[in-house]
C-alpha cells in the first residue's frame, strides 16, 4: 500500500535556527515528490522533485530527493516566525498523490 | 490569472443528508483533484478528474462521487453523510496533466451534525 511518512510530526524552534524536515515514501510508479506549506487552509506549493531534478532551492528553503533511500528532506535556514506552518510532503504517481501527515513547525521569537 | 475557486466556504449538514461541493480550476487547466483533510489527519486523495472523465479515486466509499463539466469545473457529492465526513475538502488544479505541482483552492469546511 502506498504511504508517505514524515518526521518529526511537530517541532518548536527559535527564530534563526535551521530545521530539517524528513519525508520517506513508498509510492507505486513514483513520479515526483512534492512539498507544500499549509498555514490556514489551502496548501501552497513549495517544490517538486523528480528523477531529473533532485535538488531545489528557493531563498532560505531547499530540498533534496534521495531516490535510493526513497526519501527527501526540506531544510529551512534562519527560520522566521512566518515559517510557522504545517509542511506537507507528497509522493505522486501518474494518477494519484499520497500526502504524509505533515510536520507542524512553530518558530518562536 | 484567477486561482482555484471553491464554494461554498462552509457547509453544515445533518447526518444522512447529501452535500454538494464545487470547484473551478485555474483557467485552461483540465484536471481537478479532490482531497479530504479531516482534523488531525493529512490530506487524503479522493478523486481525480481530467477532461470530463474520472481517472482515479482514492480509498473512499461509493457515496463519495463527483463529476467534471465541459468547462472543467467539478462537483463533489457526498451522500448519506456521516459524522466522520466532517472535514476540510480541498480541490487542486495541476499545471499539467498528471499529479505535478498542484494549486489548491481555499477549501470547503463541511460540518456534519
Amino acid at each position: 500500500e502506498d504511504k508517505v511518512v514524515q518526521s518529526p510530526l511537530s517541532l518548536v524552534v527559535h527564530e534563526g535556527d535551521t530545521v530539517t524536515l524528513n519525508c520517506s515514501y513508498e509510492v507505486t510508479n513514483f513520479r515526483s515528490l512534492l512539498w507544500y506549506k499549509q498555514e490556514k487552509k489551502a496548501p501552497t506549493f513549495l517544490f517538486m522533485l523528480t528523477s531529473s531534478g533532485i535538488e531545489k532551492k528557493s531563498g532560505r528553503l531547499s530540498s533534496i530527493l534521495d531516490k535510493k533511500e526513497l526519501s527527501s528532506i526540506l531544510n529551512i535556514t534562519a527560520t522566521q516566525t512566518g515559517d510557522s506552518a504545517i509542511y506537507l510532503c507528497a509522493g505522486s504517481s501518474y494518477d494519484k498523490v499520497i500526502f504524509g501527515p505533515g510536520t507542524s513547525l512553530s518558530v518562536i521569537p | 490569472e484567477a486561482g482555484v475557486t471553491q464554494s461554498p466556504t462552509h457547509l453544515i449538514k445533518t447526518r444522512g443528508q447529501q452535500a454538494t461541493l464545487r470547484c473551478s480550476p485555474i483557467s485552461g487547466h483540465t484536471s481537478v483533484y479532490w482531497y479530504q483533510q479531516a482534523l488531525g489527519l493529512g490530506l487524503q486523495f479522493l478523486l481525480w478528474y481530467d477532461e470530463g472523465e474520472e481517472r482515479n479515486r482514492g480509498n473512499f466509499p461509493p457515496r463519495f462521487s463527483g463529476r467534471q463539466f465541459p468547462n472543467y469545473s467539478s462537483e463533489l457529492n457526498v451522500n448519506a453523510l456521516e459524522l466522520e465526513d466532517s472535514a476540510l475538502y480541498l480541490c487542486a488544479s495541476p499545471r499539467e496533466r498528471g499529479p505535478y505541482e498542484q494549486y489548491f483552492g481555499p477549501g470547503t469546511r463541511l460540518t456534519v451534525t
